[in-house]
């Protein structure tokens, strides 16, 4: 099992392109997540997806969408890239929206944005 | 909404020091609580965590926790740190009367020197 994968690993922007990023997962779970992490800011949610054909906001939703193309499958785009983007992101499934479940973290993409 | 705070941004320490990164939550209800470990160029994974029972938990590679819930507080420990402990940790939270889905600390870098 692959877990969860993420695609591209790096990559540079400039202000005002667009990018979608992807993730996959294998583990036949319900819910998937997207969060950015930046520093001494820690991990905060951007979007997710409780269960194949639902999206909702997180924290800071703002310059983001989202798709959830599949149940393995939830991609993350940028309509138009601002400096302020610059981030790491992680995609994380689990089983269902749980309190009680444990989230599997895919390994990030590191984005610039100039 | 439940919050967490991680007191401690870096520490670091030498090989066998002992290690506790402090943890607080701010939530009236009951929680969940969860450690994960972000190790250098990889992603984050499960460290230990706490849903109910024996407040003492205990947790992969010789890390255990704490739930002292009188102090909101859920601090991480470990007797005898190894350089292969250097990593950023991150606290989380998630309860079933707030949000399911956890809110992060912001985390800790933890470097050990050999």
């Amino acid at each position: 099992n692959a877990g969860v994968t993420q695609t591209p690993k790096f990559q540079v922007l400039k202000t005002g392109q667009s990018m979608t990023l992807q993730c996959a997962q294998d583990m036949n779970h319900n819910s998937m997540y997207w969060y950015r992490q930046d520093p001494g800011m820690g991990l905060r949610l951007i979007y997710y997806s409780a269960s194949e054909g639902t999206t909702d906001k997180g924290e800071v939703p703002n310059g983001y969408n989202v798709s959830r193309l599949n149940k393995r499958e939830f991609s993350l785009r940028l309509e138009s890239a601002a400096p302020s983007q610059t981030s790491v992101y992680f995609c994380a499934s689990s089983l269902t929206v749980s309190p009680y479940n444990e989230q599997f973290f895919g390994p990030g993409t590191r984005l610039t944005v100039l | 909404a439940q919050s967490v705070s991680q007191h401690n941004h870096h520490v670091i320490l030498s090989e066998a020091a002992s290690l506790e990164l402090g943890c607080n939550y701010s939530y009236g209800g009951t929680v969940n609580l969860f450690w994960y470990v972000q190790y250098p160029g990889q992603h984050l994974q499960l460290l230990l965590k706490y849903f109910s029972g024996d407040p003492l938990v205990k947790g992969i590679k010789g890390f255990e926790a704490e739930f002292i819930k009188s102090k909101f507080s859920f601090n991480l420990r470990k007797p005898s740190v190894q350089w292969s402990d250097t990593a950023e940790y991150f606290c989380a939270v998630s309860s079933s009367g707030g949000s399911y889905i956890p809110t992060f600390g912001r985390g800790t870098s933890l470097i050990v020197h050999p």
